[in-house]
């Protein structure tokens, strides 16, 4: 699969939500990854919607189509980070998007 | 506790080699898939091999087919990388990444890979 699409930037104010897009996920097995600078990237969504134990439930995920989206709600300052978006159809089927940048005003 | 460690990042001259490890605690390495996904600086995450859990299927992305081997060696729950025909364009930042049920949910810290001469 080709790369996937993610916008370059995002930003929202403390307490907005922001919501990040992923086109081109074919297959379901669509994650999303938050990675601070200079950190390895942590997962924060998979299967689409699911949040895995300790994972804030202000984030949200979602599919449409070939288009994935993370929600993040209730916007803080900590959330400002790099989101991945990942579509997973196996060992030789990875696809990972280009990332956002997402900036808390 | 999960973690992964790798570790063998270093300086390297264009066309050399370099052997990047990855070792897990807290879990057995035989249970999962294993990749690596490498970060350019300043850029993107990028799928680079995986192997399945017993070692025996492997996989490269286009980019570094014939270049580079994926291997692992369960009982000491640790996964290489072999580099090889090292390019410019191989520097950056290794993750080994534990697959589980269709996505990584461990990752490690990272290992940097320095190619110039």
């Amino acid at each position: 699969q080709s790369a996937l699409t993610q916008p370059p930037s995002a930003s929202g104010s403390p307490g907005q939500s922001v919501t990040i897009s992923c086109t081109g996920t074919s297959w379901y097995h669509v994650s999303w990854y938050q990675q601070h600078p200079g950190k390895a990237p942590k997962l924060m969504i998979y299967d689409v919607s699911n949040r895995p134990s300790g994972v804030s439930d202000r984030f949200s995920g979602s599919k449409s189509g070939n288009t994935a989206s993370l929600t993040i709600s209730g916007l803080q300052a900590e959330d400002e980070a790099d989101y991945y978006c990942t579509s997973y159809g196996g060992s030789n089927s990875v696809a990972f998007g280009g990332g956002t940048k997402l900036t808390v005003l | 506790e999960v973690q992964l460690v790798e570790s063998g990042g270093t300086l390297v001259q264009p066309g050399g080699s370099l052997r990047l490890s990855c070792v897990g605690s807290g879990f057995s390495l035989s249970n999962h898939a294993m990749h690596w996904v490498r970060q350019a600086p300043g850029k993107g995450l990028e799928y680079v091999s995986a192997v399945s859990a017993d070692g025996g299927s492997t996989y490269y992305a286009n980019s570094v087919e014939g270049r580079f081997t994926i291997s692992r060696d369960n009982s000491k729950n640790t996964l290489w990388l072999q580099m090889g025909s090292l390019r410019p364009e191989d520097m950056g930042v290794y993750y080994c990444a534990r697959v589980n049920s269709n996505k990584y949910d461990y990752w490690g810290q990272g290992t940097l890979v320095t190619v110039s001469s």
